[in-house]
Formats: structure tokens, C-alpha cells, sequence
């Protein structure tokens, strides 16, 4: 079965730490996506990435690193820089051919205290 | 940039039928997504506009007037499943980058 993959669901970690996401796709897309979503706030996009190497940061990349290597992993990294990291982080990808639906992970709830 | 408003909360009855309103502001456009959320999830796909007028999936539609800024999802036959959250969601013209409303919470009571 094609999909995409985040592990694991739940996440805990004392504030100081860095902490990385994993997101697979084996769904062959070219592009990927972070997402996080706060209790009554909409998906915030983090980092995105078009093609392998390559990307680009969204509307709230400050304290998140990412990497894109392979084409079918984009982990990201919460790094002590990020404020307020307890949220759920939301992994997505899409062909990258543009107007396309994206398809989403089942997300990872960080909690850091 | 592009700002969306959506209601926060919607109530409606088992059968009955619900129409979700989106509105959006954006300096350019290509696309209106509407996903459905069930708590603690990932979104799914329910459907995708880009020219205006309705358009028609099993139980769901979506409608879209790209001149007024405006979408909507209608929901016929509610079933308590329907329950969740729904996203409207915009694409920016040459962009990959989804823009999302804060979501729309649907409770289905029988």
C-alpha cells in the first residue's frame, strides 16, 4: 500500500533538546511538506520541498531545520531555538506538478516540557 | 497574502443537509481545497475547485465563485460520521504552498 508514514505518533522530550520527525512517502512524489496545527489555528506550513536537495521555508521555519536527501524521506528537526514546540506536526506530499491534492501522514504530537 | 474565514463550529442534524461557507483574500489564486479533519488525524481529501461552479462527489460538493471570493461545501444525507473538522484551504498562483482556514468543527446529532 502507497502512503505516507510518520513515526511515532506520540512524542515527548524536556525543553533544551532538539528533537527530529521522520516522514517517508512511498507514493513517488516530488514534493513534501511540514505542517504544524495548534488547538483552533489552521496547518501552518513549516518547511516544503519541491525536488530532492532542494527547500524552501514556509510561513513559521524559525527555530525547524529540515533535510531532503532522498526523495522519499523529509524529516524535520525541532531544535531548542523553537519557542513554543508542543503541537501536532502534520507531513504531506503531492506530485508537484501543481493544483494537486496533497496527501497527509497521521501526524506526530510533540509534547515538550 | 491570502486570508480565509471559515465558522468556528456548526451543528446540524442526522439527515439533514449543511452547507460550510469559505471566504477568502488573496493576491493571486489557483485553487480551492477542502479537506475533512476527524480529531486527532491527518486531513483527507474531499475536494479540489478552480473554475466556478459546483462541483458534485457522492454526498459532498463544493462550490466555488472565484470573483466573489467565495466557496462552499455542502454536505447531504449527515451521517454521525460526518462528524470533524473541515479545511478550506487556497493555492496561490505559481506557488506549491496551501494556505488553510482555521477549520470548521461539525457536530452531527441525531
Amino acid at each position: 500500500d502507497g502512503g505516507i508514514t510518520q513515526s511515532p505518533k506520540y512524542l515527548f522530550r524536556k525543553e533544551g533538546q532538539n528533537v527530529t520527525l521522520s516522514c517517508e512517502q512511498n507514493l513517488n512524489h516530488d514534493a513534501m511538506y511540514w505542517y504544524r496545527q495548534d488547538p483552533g489555528q489552521g496547518l501552518r506550513l513549516i518547511y516544503y520541498s519541491q525536488i530532492v536537495n532542494d527547500f524552501q521555508k514556509g510561513d513559521i521555519a524559525e527555530g525547524y531545520s529540515v533535510s531532503r536527501e532522498k526523495k522519499e524521506s523529509f524529516p524535520l528537526t525541532v531544535t531548542s531555538a523553537q519557542k513554543n514546540p508542543t503541537a501536532f506536526y502534520l507531513c504531506a506530499s503531492s506530485t508537484g506538478t501543481g493544483g494537486e491534492e496533497q496527501y497527509f501522514g497521521p501526524g506526530t504530537r510533540l509534547t515538550v516540557t | 497574502g491570502q486570508n480565509i474565514d471559515q465558522p468556528t463550529e456548526m451543528t446540524a442534524t442526522e439527515g439533514a443537509i449543511v452547507q460550510i461557507n469559505c471566504t477568502y483574500q488573496t493576491s493571486g489564486f489557483n485553487g480551492l481545497f477542502w479537506y475533512q479533519q476527524h480529531a486527532g488525524e491527518a486531513p483527507t481529501f474531499l475536494s479540489y475547485n478552480v473554475l466556478d461552479g459546483l462541483e458534485e462527489k457522492g454526498r459532498f460538493s463544493s462550490f466555488l465563485s472565484r470573483s466573489k471570493g467565495y466557496s462552499y461545501l455542502l454536505l447531504k444525507e449527515l451521517q454521525m460520521k460526518d462528524s470533524a473538522s473541515y479545511l478550506c484551504a487556497t493555492k496561490g498562483a505559481g506557488s506549491y504552498q496551501l494556505t488553510f482556514g482555521k477549520g470548521t468543527k461539525l457536530s452531527v446529532i441525531p
